[in-house]
């Protein structure tokens, strides 16, 4: 199994461009989400979704969209790079969310600067 | 919001000395997990310990967890080089309409000096 994987992995934008951070596991996970990574910040959700058709906001998700068509992928969108968006962005996915409690596995990241 | 607090924010130890990690939450929880990250990667999870424990281990690893502090601290005995990374703790927590949010600490920097 690859388990989760990002492309890019190094993304320089201007401000004002758009693009797709992408996000994919084989794990068959129903339960994926992006968190953003700032120094000293630790890790913020930006959305995250329960399954194919089904996304929600988290903390920060301002700026960003997503959208989940299959069970394996969970795309991240720019719509509008600014600055403020230089990042490490992680994707990661989990066999499910709740009470109970599950280990989530994380991609290897995309380091995304916005000039 | 931040929900976990590590403390520590940097530790610096010798190798084979034993490198404690505090973790601190605000509000109840179901259940609390450690994560390593290695400087330039994802995170990896450690350990998953659930509100009606007190104690796990795994390895080298013992995670202790006292709801009444709403705290919980990560032991690693017999720290290794290979111990280097960043350390996060993350808490579960319910954001309404049935859905979770894991919600990470802003983690301690650990150095394990060989």
């Amino acid at each position: 199994n690859a388990g989760v994987t990002q492309t890019p992995k190094f993304q320089v934008l201007k401000t004002g461009q758009s693009m797709t951070l992408q996000c994919a596991q084989d794990m068959n996970h129903e339960y994926m989400s992006w968190y953003r990574q700032d120094p000293g910040m630790g890790l913020r959700l930006i959305h995250y979704s329960v399954g194919a058709g089904i996304t929600d906001q988290g903390e920060v998700p301002n700026g960003y969209n997503v959208s989940r068509s299959t069970t394996e992928d969970f795309p991240l969108r720019l719509l509008s790079a600014a600055p403020s968006q230089t990042s490490v962005y992680f994707c990661a996915s989990s066999p499910g969310q709740g009470a109970f409690g599950y280990e989530q596995y994380f991609g290897p990241g995309t380091r995304l600067t916005v000039t | 919001s931040q929900q976990g607090e590590e403390d520590p924010q940097a530790l610096s130890i010798q190798e084979g000395e034993n490198a404690t990690m505090n973790c601190s939450y605000k509000t109840s929880i179901n259940n609390l997990q450690w994560y390593r990250q290695n400087s330039g990667r994802g995170l990896v999870h450690l350990i998953l310990i659930r509100s009606n424990e007190r104690e796990k281990h795994s390895g080298r690893l013992r995670v202790t967890l006292d709801t009444s502090k709403k705290s919980s601290s990560l032991l690693i005995t017999a720290s290794r080089a290979a111990d280097t990374a960043s350390y996060f703790c993350a808490t579960d927590t319910y954001s309404g309409a049935g859905s979770y949010q894991l919600t990470f600490g802003k983690g301690t920097k650990l150095s394990v000096i060989p």
